[in-house]
């Protein structure tokens, strides 16, 4: 069955980088886009950004833009989220999600079905 | 960016009965891109409804999803005790967002 598996619980200092993994199975990589959704403690789910799976093109939120990287390792059928110049308010539980086939819905235009189990990345001195 | 707000913040029901939660954006999302999700503690969220109406594979029937434009409704038919978790919506018209969530409850 479909399957993201996501890399382990991160402890960070301000101003220090994350990289988050979330390993896929169950389909074919290349096939669909992945999206990036974070939630801050108390606070609503937020989406970061996306990757096509297949040829690298990403897409960010303007939040985050400058500050995260979406990337891919389509022979790992794994893909990375990397979020810079960290703060306190960064401090949340990050998920990958899968988008619907490319070929049938754009990447940004897509509901997220499934979602990774979650990483919860702390930011503090 | 289209801003969702969902109502009420806490629904408190028995099991059997029916739950009816609302999703208003602040502006048209656009050929109703709306999805809803369920998120139990410590869990990642779950699909249940795309395209306003359209039930995710595997999802029970009791669940269904209604509304276009600027209001968007999920109703849960019969609560089950399974049902007791945050609901969440999802526009995915425009850069992608979230309500805040509602809560449904044991009363």
């Amino acid at each position: 069955q479909v399957q993201l598996v996501q890399s382990g619980a991160e402890v960070k200092k301000p101003g220090a980088s994350v990289k988050v993994s979330c390993k896929a199975s169950g389909y074919t990589f290349t096939s669909y886009a992945m999206h990036w959704v974070r939630q801050a403690p108390g606070q609503r789910l937020e989406w970061m950004g996306w990757i096509n799976a297949g040829n690298g093109n990403t897409k960010y939120s303007q939040k985050f833009q400058g500050r995260v990287t979406i990337t891919r390792d389509t022979s790992a059928s794994t893909a990375y989220m990397e979020l810079s110049s960290l703060r306190s308010e960064d401090t949340a539980v990050y998920y990958c999600a899968r988008a619907p086939p490319i070929v049938v819905v754009p990447a940004d235009r897509s509901w997220f079905d499934p979602w990774g189990q979650g990483t919860l990345v702390t930011v503090s001195s | 960016e289209i801003v969702l707000t969902q109502s009420p913040g806490t629904l408190s029901l028995s099991p059997g009965e029916r739950a009816t939660l609302s999703c208003r954006a602040s502006q048209s999302v656009s050929s109703s891109y709306l999805a809803w999700y369920q998120q139990k503690p410590g869990q990642a969220p779950r699909l249940l409804i795309y395209g306003a109406s359209s039930r995710a594979t595997g999802i029970p029937d009791r669940f269904s999803g209604s509304g276009s434009g600027t209001d968007f409704t999920l109703t849960i038919s019969r609560l089950e005790p399974e049902d007791f978790a945050v609901y969440y919506c999802q526009q995915y018209g425009s850069s992608p967002s979230f309500g805040q969530g509602t809560k449904v409850e044991i009363k």
